[in-house]
């Protein structure tokens, strides 16, 4: 079946820590793949997208994030955790620019 | 540019009662689109308009569920009579025509007790 996996629910870095949220998706063609984040009582906010290109992709805020094709994987990294990345992070896909699928969201816990 | 809003931002209603949640995305944007949270789970995909006409509503659970878009540009979500399992958060979504830049908004959270 077609699918976005978060497979981590809830993740817990320290502050100043490096940080990968992994992201697998099953689709047969190379969908659009996008991250957002969730701050507690915020919308959803796009952090980076990738089309075609470049696999490695900057967003906002020092996040980034690499395609790899032969996972299927698109997993968003930041070398260094801020206590304000605690928030919840959503990987999605469109695959016809028609409706976007998300993953169930990975929740982030920043310890000082 | 003002951002996608919705309203309310929470409501509280009984079970059985009819509620209606409202959207206004950006200016311009022909695409909008409904999404819904449930329980933490994924953010799923309820429907998606162009201008005024569904284009995909597919995902809507069910027929109480009904989802407005007149004159193309905001909409409406209205659900009756509520259920329990209708509780989460609901999000609306805004895109300009051939673009991918989706602008969500803050999302309802509606509670069905």
């Amino acid at each position: 079946a077609q699918s976005v996996t978060q497979p981590d629910i809830h993740i817990t870095v320290s502050e100043g820590a490096s940080l990968e949220l992994r992201c697998n998706y099953s689709y047969g063609a190379t969908p659009y793949l996008f991250w957002y984040v969730q701050s507690p009582g915020q919308g959803l906010q796009l952090l980076l997208k990738y089309f075609s290109g470049d696999t490695l992709v900057q967003g906002i805020k020092g996040f980034e994030a690499e395609f790899k094709r032969s996972q299927s994987s698109f997993n968003l990294r930041k070398p260094s955790v801020h206590w304000s990345d605690a928030a919840e992070y959503f990987c999605a896909v469109d695959l016809n620019n028609n409706d976007m699928r998300f993953g169930a969201g990975t929740r982030l816990t920043v310890k000082p | 540019e003002a951002g996608v809003t919705q309203f309310p931002s929470h409501s509280v209603i009984e079970k059985g009662q009819t509620v209606t949640l409202r959207c206004d995305p950006i200016s311009g944007h022909d695409n909008l689109y409904w999404y819904r949270r449930v329980m933490g789970k994924e953010i799923k995909f309820l429907l998606h308009f162009v201008k005024e006409s569904k284009q995909d509503e597919s995902g809507m659970p069910n027929n109480r569920f009904l989802a407005e878009r007149t004159g193309g540009t905001y909409s409406t979500l209205k659900v009756q009579p509520a259920e329990l399992e209708d509780s989460g958060v609901y999000f609306c979504a805004s895109r300009p025509a051939g673009d991918y830049g989706y602008t969500f908004g803050s999302g309802t959270r509606l509670t069905v007790v």
